[in-house]
């Protein structure tokens, strides 16, 4: 596509259920990368993938948090007995491989736990 | 670690005036430096990046930007403001070392410019 697709763009959930997020990065981007966005902070780093594998998971807050790219395209990002905490805009963006440059970043899901 | 940042948290300026936006940086080696902005219902979009050579940066939108390594600062400056500048404006430094794939960005808390008429 022309950008980096996210969605839902928005998802209101419950404390404990599971959620899933999902980016479509811009085709022949091989890196991709999840960023959560708390209110009035600037994007925190979570995992970043090269083609399949995630090269950096670094980010990952804990073991609740999972994300795959199985066919080096879409990635997902898991989220498990979610908690109030985990409310925030998940941002995903895209790369060129060996590109040292810009980041293009998706509009964003935003996460609400009740 | 790596961290910035950015002093201001709200900023606003006269539509036609100057601005400049303060960024401080912390980084061990040489940083690859980044202002991004971010507008009501849009993604991050790259404003300019700085990686070697020339300090002085021009981007997109009239913006441009200053690294001082002694001052281990990246101001963002724009001559003349115009009201559709109003949005947050997002400093960042790239961690991963030169040569190594990837860019793992490290972003301030930004600054929220408003433009008044």
């Amino acid at each position: 596509g022309a950008g980096v697709s996210q969605t839902p763009s928005n998802k209101v959930t419950e404390k404990g259920k599971y959620v899933e997020l999902r980016c479509d990065p811009i085709s022949g981007h091989t890196a991709l990368y999840w960023y959560r966005q708390s209110l009035g902070q600037g994007p925190e780093f979570l995992i970043y993938f090269q083609g399949t594998g995630a090269a950096d998971d670094s980010g990952l807050p804990n073991d609740r948090f999972f994300a795959v790219r199985p066919e080096g395209s879409v990635s997902t990002l898991k989220i498990q007995r979610t908690e109030r905490g985990d409310s925030a805009v998940y941002l995903c963006a895209s790369s060129f491989d060996r590109d040292t440059g810009e980041l293009f970043f998706g509009e964003g899901s935003r996460l609400t736990v009740l | 670690a790596q961290s910035v940042t950015q002093p201001d948290i709200h900023i606003t300026v006269s539509e036609g005036a100057s601005l400049e936006l303060r960024c401080n940086y912390s980084y061990g080696a040489t940083p690859y430096l980044f202002w991004y902005v971010q507008s009501p219902g849009q993604g991050l979009q790259l404003l300019l990046k700085y990686f070697s050579g020339d300090t002085l940066v021009q981007g997109i939108k009239g913006f441009e930007a200053e690294f001082k390594r002694s001052q281990s600062s990246f101001n963002l400056r724009k001559p003349s403001v115009h009201w559709s500048d109003a949005a947050e404006y997002f400093c960042a430094v790239g961690t991963y070392p030169s040569g190594e794939y990837g860019n793992k960005l490290v972003f301030g808390a930004g600054t929220i410019l408003r433009v008044k008429s």
